[in-house]
């Protein structure tokens, strides 16, 4: 199975101070297609789930520009650039080339 | 408006059965894979099971393979999942999530199994 780590496990931030979350993975997350299934998930306090970025860099509608997404074959990250009150909660990263797995999640609260 | 509303979570004692749905709405239900992903309580995400737009293909995780079985209604739009055997381990709350790409979820339901 292809294993998911992420780094930091908890990350306090300031507000308005930058973010940055690891996710490396085990194998090359390069499908035989050429796209990579990379794909991060936000989970606020008591809400399930919601994707902000699928495939690697692409932020879904509704995301802030202040989440981007970027890497290549096993190491990736999440980046926010500017963190707001609203975004504390759990990250995951979710590979979807070699089946499913998610990473442990990362949890951001406000210093 | 996609949304998914998962039920028949509850609690139920070890070597139990329990079946719980997922109703879809706002989109073509039978255009899309779906799945189920379970989270323990303090814990993160686990994908239990798939299944492919007609039903054909299905896949489970080891740790359920075996007790649980997936199932779709193309024309009841709806999503299954049948849990029998339960253990205290499959205690979670159970989301169904839309696609291979898990692009949208629902609000979960609640499996606690204990006696």
């Amino acid at each position: 199975d292809v294993v998911m780590t992420q780094s930091p496990l908890s990350l306090p931030v300031t507000l308005g101070q930058p973010a940055s979350i690891s996710c490396r993975s085990s194998q090359s997350l390069v499908y035989s297609d050429g796209n990579t299934y990379l794909n991060w998930f936000q989970q606020r306090p008591g809400q399930s789930p919601r994707r902000l970025i699928y495939k690697v860099s692409n932020r879904d509608s509704g995301v802030p520009d202040r989440f981007s997404g970027s890497g290549s074959g096993t190491d990736f990250t999440l980046k926010i650039s500017r963190v707001e009150a609203e975004d504390v909660g759990v990250y995951y990263c979710m590979q979807g080339t070699h089946w499913i797995t998610f990473g442990q999640g990362t949890r951001l609260e406000i210093k | 408006e996609v949304q998914l509303v998962e039920s028949g979570g509850g609690l139920v004692q070890p070597g139990g059965s329990l079946r719980l749905s997922c109703a879809a709405s706002g989109f073509t239900f039978s255009s899309y894979e779906m799945n189920w992903v379970r989270q323990a309580p303090g814990k993160g995400l686990e994908w239990v099971s798939y299944i492919s737009s007609s039903g054909s293909t299905i896949y489970y995780a080891d740790s359920v393979k075996g007790r649980f079985t997936i199932s779709r209604d193309n024309a009841k739009n709806s999503l299954y999942l049948q849990m029998n055997s339960l253990r205290a381990e499959d205690t979670a709350v159970y989301y169904c999530a839309r696609d291979e790409n898990f692009d949208y979820w629902g609000q979960g339901t609640l499996v606690t199994v204990s006696s």
